[in-house]
């Protein structure tokens, strides 16, 4: 069974701090990795994916299949960067569901 | 474009009472999946369709739960007697067919508290 584990509930960082919000995950076969976002009152998006290993919004992160590991991050936080992150895991084959982690709440201090 | 929508956005219903969420995927978007967010389980996935077929029903918490799709479209989650835990925020996604990408689009969701 494959799952995602997002160790930190809230993570508080001040404005132009950098950011790493942690992911790790156990599945047995090759995923795919997926970080979503969801803003204040608005609904859940993509942010990036480890295929693309494009930067959006100064997000990076990468998958390090020893440490099964996906960790996102960014070197200076803005205070627009305040939501809710889930990392999530999608198989690469059969339905493509997605397991999601239990989110981190991030918060930017001005 | 239109993104997915559902609704209604909030349904407040007694315990015991059937009700009938519905989603609108994205046009020409041939798979789509229903999940489940509530404040001690996360997200959790419910159920898969890929066109008119559910291929993937292992997520469904009770035989209370059913689903369906037609045309390739519009899709009906419905829970029978609800119970106090079914409350949460039902979110629906749709993605294209194969893209590989798993890339799914999400709705606004409905707010469903039962009393």
């Amino acid at each position: 069974a494959q799952r995602v584990t997002q160790p930190e509930k809230l993570l508080s960082v001040f404005k132009g701090a950098p950011v790493e919000l942690k992911c790790n995950y156990s599945y047995s076969g090759s995923p795919e990795l997926f970080w979503y976002v969801q803003y204040s009152r608005q609904r859940l998006q993509l942010l990036l994916r480890h295929i693309s290993r494009e930067s959006i919004k100064g997000f990076t992160a990468d998958l390090n299949k020893g440490e099964t590991s996906f960790h996102l991050k960014k070197p200076f936080a803005q205070e627009e960067d305040s939501a809710m992150y889930y990392c999530a895991l999608s198989r690469k084959a059969g339905s493509y569901q997605l397991t999601f982690g239990k989110g981190t709440k991030l918060s930017v201090i001005p | 474009g239109a993104g997915v929508s559902q609704s209604p956005s909030n349904k407040v219903t007694e315990k015991g009472k059937d009700v009938e969420l519905r989603c609108d995927p994205i046009s020409g978007h041939t798979a789509l999946y229903w999940y489940r967010q509530s404040l001690g389980q996360g997200l959790e996935f419910l159920i898969y369709f890929q066109g008119n077929s559910a291929p993937d029903k292992s997520g469904l918490p009770s035989d209370r739960f059913s689903a369906e799709r037609t045309g390739g479209s519009v899709s009906t989650l419905t829970i029978q007697r609800t119970q106090q835990e079914d409350s949460a925020v039902y979110l629906c996604a749709s993605s294209l067919e194969r893209t590989g990408s798993g890339e799914q689009y999400f709705g606004p969701g409905t707010r469903l508290t039962v009393t």
